[in-house]
């Protein structure tokens, strides 16, 4: 099962828009939460990333927005460019263990001109 | 240049010949990890390592192998390769037991025929 939900699965924008990606999670154990950025051709890299114990964090054009009580957080691009047109995951992890990262399935943007 | 890098990065074969991929990584990282991408699925978790000769499952290790003889070394094995295993490959290193973000390969892309 899939237990980290992303959606939409794709999303087209025009350039100076805002593109906004959303992700939901049922394990409340789940202690940090990336996004990454693909190109093609390329592996993941991280974006950013936010940790439940604040709400927000902002990083330049890329804000996380995070809401506990939801099991939500979403990535937000302003001012999209076409050079952010990639494909973005987010993902969660439990720290401990195997501090393995459980991903979304993805969102590829297109931002055109 | 710190990086992780992965061969092949392209390989058609066909079933049941033995293939393995190798990743290096000039990090010093103690953790290393295979994913396996497919789409609709984003990124799913096939083994990782937390440090050399410490091997353990993820998410879907069904005909799959891995060993960790040294630090910077993580080959994928897949003794007896079958269509269902043809999928974008990725590795990925992280210090301090995965605690910090992971740096992905760029890929190798396996179709098994």
């Amino acid at each position: 099962q899939q237990q980290v939900k992303q959606s939409p699965q794709s999303l087209i924008v025009q350039k100076g828009g805002i593109s906004i990606i959303n992700c939901a999670y049922e394990n409340t154990a789940f202690d940090y939460f990336p996004w990454y950025q693909q190109f093609p051709g390329k592996g993941p890299a991280l974006l950013i990333a936010i940790r439940p114990d604040v709400s927000e964090k902002k990083e330049g054009r890329f804000t996380i927005s995070f809401n506990k009580s939801a099991k939500q957080f979403s990535l937000h691009i302003m001012d999209s460019q076409p050079g952010d047109s990639a494909t973005y995951f987010c993902a969660a992890r439990v720290t401990g263990g195997g501090n393995k990262l459980t991903f979304g399935t993805g969102t590829q943007l297109k931002v055109e001109l | 240049e710190a990086q992780v890098t992965q061969n092949p990065r392209y390989l058609i074969t066909v079933t049941g010949k033995k293939l393995t991929v190798t990743c290096s990584q000039n990090m010093n990282h103690e953790y290393m990890s295979w994913y396996r991408q497919d789409p609709g699925l984003g990124l799913r978790q096939i083994y990782y390592s937390m440090n050399v000769e410490v091997t353990d499952k993820g998410d879907v290790p069904e005909g799959y192998k891995v060993s960790r003889k040294e630090k910077r070394n993580f080959p994928l094995i897949l003794e007896s390769p079958s269509p269902n295993q043809t999928s974008l490959y990725f590795c990925a290193s992280s210090l301090d037991r995965g605690r910090q973000p992971q740096h992905f390969g760029d890929g190798t892309r396996l179709s098994i025929l």
